[in-house]
């Protein structure tokens, strides 16, 4: 079974299009989060929730909200795509508040708007 | 804030080197300390970690030890291989209220026979 998992592993739109991805986790952790990595691989978080509660809103543009109508589900819109939106998108999971808190990955979500 | 800084790559080595990547944190607290690996075409996956100072954590024969004095969280795996060549995220993770999972820029390794 996978930890984590998001779909689609690729999307590719056009500019000005409204696309959504959706991540589940089945570890049971408390928090989800989305993060971005570029063509040069470094990795930013966008959002984090805890609880189907937003936590880290990191300066992410309002053209991308996430929606968590769970604790199991964290799902990214996008409204509006732009060319700089192209990146691999990644959901995550951990278990909050404990001492030894990893996160667990999903395979990431290549997105290419043209 | 906190945040972790990693040595640039991309590193090349020669199968059966002796491979270290360099990674320094800023932290207000007692950060626990990651190292992640992302394969080609992969997400990333945990490799190894430590909570507190003076641990070491070690996988796949890679090892790297907390060390406070220094906030350093350096990798180091005796003897690489081909299947090593991979793209390493040193990380941390604050302990607050919630969890916040800080990456490094990531160093790329390519191994060659």
């Amino acid at each position: 079974d996978t930890a984590v998992s998001q779909t689609p592993k690729y999307l590719v739109t056009q500019m000005g299009n409204d696309k959504s991805i959706k991540c589940e986790q089945n570890l049971g952790h408390d928090t989800m989060y989305w993060y971005k990595q570029d063509s040069k691989k470094f990795l930013k978080i966008m959002f984090s929730y805890n609880n189907k509660e937003l936590i880290i809103n990191e300066t992410v543009p309002n053209r991308f909200s996430p929606k968590s109508p769970d604790k199991a589900h964290l799902n990214l819109h996008i409204n509006s795509l732009e060319l700089g939106d192209s990146a691999v998108y990644f959901c995550a999971s951990s278990q909050a508040l404990v001492l030894n808190t990893e996160a667990f990955f999903g395979q990431g979500t290549r997105l290419t708007v043209v | 804030g906190n945040s972790v800084t990693q040595m640039e790559g991309p590193v090349t080595l020669s199968e059966e080197a002796f491979l270290t990547i360099n990674c320094t944190y800023t932290a207000t607290g007692y950060p626990s300390l990651f190292w992640y690996v992302q394969y080609p075409g992969e997400g990333l996956q945990l490799l190894l970690k430590a909570t507190k100072a003076d641990d070491k954590g070690s996988n796949k024969g890679f090892e790297a030890t907390y060390r406070k004095e220094t906030t350093s969280f350096h990798l180091e795996k005796g003897s690489v291989q081909v299947s090593d060549s991979a793209v390493y995220f040193c990380a941390l993770s604050e302990r607050t209220s919630y969890d916040k999972v800080i990456f490094g820029p990531g160093t790329s390794l390519s191994v060659i026979p």
